[in-house]
C-alpha cells in the first residue's frame, strides 16, 4: 500500500512569490493535515481538511490556505512568501472522523526555501 | 494551555545501551499520546500510541512507552539501542475531537558505535 506522497520534494522561491505544495493521502483516507516544521520550532499545525472541507486551522495568517479535491488529495498555497516561511511542510492523512481514534500517517515533506 | 515538553534536545548513547526519552504533557482532558521518529530527510513514522487501557504500550522497532497520569508523562524506552535508531523523536498529544496534534520540539538521538 502506498503511503502519503508529497510534491515537490524541494521548492525554491523568492520573497513575495506564491508557493503551491501538493499531497496525496493514503488510499481510503479522507482527512489531510498540514504541518510546518521550521528549524527550532518543532511541528506546528497548519490546516485540517476532511471530506473536501476545511475543518480547522492553526495560528497562521490567511496567506496560508489550501483545499482538498474530490479524490482527497490536497494543496497548500502560501501567498506573499516571507523569509520565515522557509521550512519543511509535512502532510499527514488519516481515516477521518474522530481524531482520538485516528492515527495520522505522514509524508516525506516538501522543503520550501524562500530567498 | 495544552503543551508537550521534551526536556532533552540531544541525547547520546552507546550502541547496546538502554534508552529513555522523556515526554511531559499538559492537557485538560484525557490525552491520546503518540511517539514518532523522523530520520534525516524523511517524514514522521509512528512508533506507538496510547489511547486507553494498559499504560505500558509496545511499539515497532522494539520501543515501548509508559503512560503515567500522575506525572503527566509518556516516556519512550528501548532496552538496547541500535545504530539505526539515530534519528529525531517526537512526542505528540491529542484528544478526541480536537483534530490536531500538539508536538514536542523533538529529541535528537545520537548513537555511538
Amino acid at each position: 500500500e502506498a503511503g502519503v506522497t508529497q510534491s515537490p520534494t524541494h521548492l525554491i522561491k523568492t520573497r513575495g512569490q506564491q508557493a503551491t505544495l501538493r499531497c496525496s493521502p493514503i488510499s481510503g483516507h479522507t482527512s489531510v493535515y498540514w504541518y510546518q516544521q521550521a528549524l527550532g520550532l518543532g511541528l506546528q499545525f497548519l490546516l485540517w481538511y476532511d471530506e473536501g472541507e476545511e475543518r480547522n486551522r492553526g495560528n497562521f495568517p490567511p496567506r496560508f490556505s489550501g483545499r482538498q479535491f474530490p479524490n482527497y488529495s490536497s494543496e497548500l498555497n502560501v501567498n506573499a512568501l516571507e523569509l520565515e516561511d522557509s521550512a519543511l511542510y509535512l502532510c499527514a492523512s488519516s481515516l477521518g472522523g474522530n481524531l482520538g481514534t485516528d492515527t495520522q500517517y505522514f509524508g516525506p515533506g516538501t522543503r520550501l526555501t524562500v530567498l | 494551555a495544552q503543551s508537550v515538553t521534551q526536556p532533552d534536545i540531544h541525547i547520546t548513547v552507546s550502541e547496546g545501551a538502554s534508552l529513555e526519552l522523556r515526554c511531559n504533557y499538559s492537557y485538560g482532558a484525557t490525552p491520546y499520546l503518540f511517539w514518532y521518529v523522523q530520520s534525516p530527510g524523511q517524514g514522521l513514522q509512528l512508533l506507538l500510541k496510547y489511547f486507553s487501557g494498559d499504560t505500558l504500550v509496545q511499539g515497532i522497532k522494539g520501543f515501548e512507552a509508559e503512560f503515567k497520569r500522575s506525572q503527566s508523562s509518556f516516556n519512550l524506552r528501548k532496552p538496547s539501542v541500535h545504530w539505526s535508531d539515530a534519528a529525531e523523536y517526537f512526542c505528540a498529544v491529542a484528544g478526541a475531537g480536537t483534530y490536531k496534534y500538539i508536538f514536542g520540539t523533538g529529541t535528537r538521538l545520537k548513537v555511538l558505535a
